[in-house]
């Protein structure tokens, strides 16, 4: 069964450190690996992922994947307190239409 | 801007009960998504559809059924309500592969 494991399960930070998020899965093929963001209720998309070896960077988050050990990392620098949400990951399987997501890592920024 | 409405924020309804739960998306997307959101579990996929009429299980559809007789409008049917459902559930739509669009959520309380 195809399995997409987050760590850690939660983080507490203060404003100005820099978090790194974890994400790793057990699909044996996909098309894709996304991040989203979730504040209080629907997901907010961050980044989608195709290749590895390859960083995407939006202002002070990035992220990168490796095909090859079978994970991904989100970078968070200096953050904020706005940055406080759950972080979820979520692959998308070759020959499948669906999305397989992680339980999500829970943070919390304290001014 | 893609939308996906969900009809509803908040419902409180009782066992046994017939529960629909609806959802429409503004961009002509193909597939259409239910998932359910519980602390410590994630989101897990209820059932999908990839086209008009056509759905799939996921990986939790004891209990639910799904209905999609138009392209913008997927329905989640709660057969007979019961207390283990008491959950948040998320619709979300992609136009084939890549970013999905989540709603807003139903957070569903069965008493």
């Amino acid at each position: 069964e195809d399995k997409v494991v987050q760590s850690p399960l939660s983080l507490v930070v203060h404003e100005g450190d820099t978090v790194t998020l974890n994400c790793s899965y057990e699909v044996t093929n996909f098309r894709s690996l996304l991040w989203y963001k979730q504040e209080k209720k629907a997901p907010t998309f961050l980044f989608m992922l195709t290749s590895s070896g390859i960083e995407k960077k939006s202002g002070r988050l990035s992220s990168i994947l490796d095909k090859k050990e079978l994970f991904s990392i989100l970078n968070i620098t200096a953050t904020q307190t706005g940055d406080s949400a759950v972080y979820l990951c979520a692959w998308e399987p070759s020959g499948t239409y669906k999305y397989i997501f992680g339980t999500g890592t829970r943070l919390k920024v304290l001014a | 801007d893609v939308k996906v409405t969900q009809s509803s924020r908040y419902l409180v309804k009782r066992t046994g009960e017939k529960v629909f739960l609806e959802c429409v998306q503004d961009m002509d997307h193909e597939n259409m998504f239910w998932y359910r959101q519980d602390p410590g579990l994630g989101l897990r996929l209820i059932y999908f559809s990839y086209d008009v009429k056509m759905k799939e299980k996921g990986d939790i559809p004891e209990g639910y059924s799904v209905s999609r007789e138009k392209k913008e409008r997927f329905s989640l049917i709660l057969e007979s309500a019961s207390t283990n459902q008491t959950s948040m559930y998320l619709c979300a739509s992609s136009p084939g592969t890549g970013e999905a669009f989540f709603g807003q959520g139903t957070r569903l309380t069965v008493v």
